[in-house]
């Protein structure tokens, strides 16, 4: 069984916003890790945050992770047609990644 | 560089063939591994290795073997193809052995079974 659980399965938002996805997961991980896929194209990675961490940036993405909820949230602020793509979380346990079904995002122009 | 390179990146295979799916990194990464996709879902992990000559199983391994004689390759090899096992395959690595930097993925083998 998947070990991630991205909510919602599918955001379509207008340019300029902003867009939350959520990822919930079951066991303890060493880090967690996000990535986005753009149609049919191979996972590029977006930004990693570790167990001991609770919040990183990385441009126009903020990452936070909440151990205690087993949780982790992403969001993406003013938004452009260009992050329309699939994102996935994915955690690390000893030597396995484990990703989840994946939030599907449509930036309308 | 060239990064993480899958070959072929489409095969239509009849049921009960064999085939090996190629991955290179050119990163001197000491983890690889194979995921397959499967429409509405994320990836799931078959085979993954924390160097040569080490491989381990993933979460669905069966009907799949791996191995790892060098660095720089670590081939998939379907015994005996089933429809079941049509799907897109994703060959990634990544620096060290614990998975704490970013994954590079390949650009994936689009593999269909008839």
């Amino acid at each position: 069984s998947q070990q991630g659980e991205e909510d919602p399965q599918a955001l379509s938002i207008q340019e300029g916003e902003n867009a939350t996805m959520n990822c919930s997961y079951k066991t303890s991980i060493n880090n967690l890790q996000w990535y986005r896929q753009n149609s049919g194209r191979g996972l590029v990675h977006l930004i990693l945050i570790r167990s001991n961490e609770r919040e990183k940036h990385s441009g126009r993405l903020r990452v936070t992770l909440d151990t205690s909820k087993k949780s982790s949230s992403l969001l993406i602020t003013a938004s452009r047609a260009a992050d329309t793509a699939s994102y996935f979380c994915a955690t690390v346990l000893t030597y396995k990644l484990s990703f989840g079904a994946g939030t599907t995002v449509t930036v309308r122009a | 560089n060239a990064g993480v390179t899958q070959t072929p990146k489409f095969q239509v295979l009849k049921t009960g063939q064999s085939m090996t799916l190629q991955c290179a990194q050119d990163m001197n990464h000491e983890y690889m591994s194979w995921y397959r996709q499967d429409p509405g879902m994320g990836l799931r992990l078959i085979h993954y290795s924390v160097g040569a000559g080490i491989t381990d199983q993933g979460e669905v391994p069966n009907g799949y073997n791996v191995s790892r004689s060098t660095t720089e390759d670590f081939p998939l090899r379907l015994l005996s193809a089933a429809p079941s096992q049509t799907s897109v395959y994703f060959c990634a690595s990544s620096y060290g052995q614990g998975l704490n930097t970013e994954a590079f993925f390949g650009q994936g083998t689009r593999l269909t079974v008839v």
